[in-house]
């Protein structure tokens, strides 16, 4: 069964890079047919798609984070990773690491890692 | 930028049928997904492709399309169905996901 677990600072500094990895067991992120992503959800708000990327590298950033985000993959140790940099408060969420799939959606999520911006 | 419009809230009682709409220009184009979120939890997918349900999904959960408005049915609804649930799709270019705004279901 495929599982994906996020790991991460869950307290990051105004202005500094919060950095997130995604670690995916039970299956290989090297698959043909699948994106690997990023969505947050601030506390009591929605779900925002972050970005998602393929295991040769090809990314694709939600276009209002795309000048300060950054996600990479590292096939040898099966895990992708989320850079966003010049954090402030309003990035203070719950970060979800998924498999994206045009045909399947977004499944299976990881469950999820508080990140607080603050000082 | 692309969006997918949900109603906030739906309540229901128990036993009763719930519709959760989400509206938006490519959803002709693109397929739709539902997902369930209980407090403290990852959501959960229930309905992928517009219409299809994922193993271990209960019956009661359908989905439907027609033009720029996807449908969330939940038939019988049961006290356990309380949660948020948000629509997901993908721009026309098919490579820039959205979520909807999302629906709080409240069970009466």
């Amino acid at each position: 069964q495929l599982q994906l677990q996020e790991s991460g600072p869950g307290l990051v500094k105004p202005s500094e890079t919060l950095s997130l990895t995604c670690t995916v067991s039970g299956g290989s992120i090297s698959s043909s047919s699948y994106y690997w992503g990023w969505i947050r959800q601030p506390p009591g708000k929605g779900l925002e798609w972050i970005g998602s990327i393929y295991y040769s590298g090809s990314t694709y950033y939600n276009p209002s984070l795309k000048s300060r985000v950054t996600i990479s993959v590292d096939t040898s140790k099966n895990q992708f990773s989320l850079k966003l940099s010049s954090v402030t408060a309003a990035d203070t969420a719950v970060y979800y690491c998924a498999r994206l799939s045009g045909y399947d959606g977004v499944n299976p999520w990881g469950q999820g890692t508080l990140v607080t911006v603050s000082s | 930028s692309y969006e997918l419009t949900q109603p906030p809230s739906v309540s229901v009682s128990p036993g009763q049928t719930a519709r959760i709409t989400c509206s938006g220009d490519a959803l002709p184009k693109q397929y739709a997904y539902w997902y369930q979120q209980k407090p403290g939890q990852a959501p959960v997918l229930v309905i992928y492709k517009d219409s299809e349900r994922p193993s271990g999904i209960p019956e009661r959960f359908s989905g439907s399309s027609s033009g720029t408005t996807v449908t969330l049915t939940i038939s019988g609804v049961q006290a356990e169905d309380e949660a948020d649930y948000y629509c997901q799709s993908a721009d026309s270019s098919g490579t820039l996901y959205v979520f909807g705004t999302g629906t709080k279901v409240t069970v009466l």
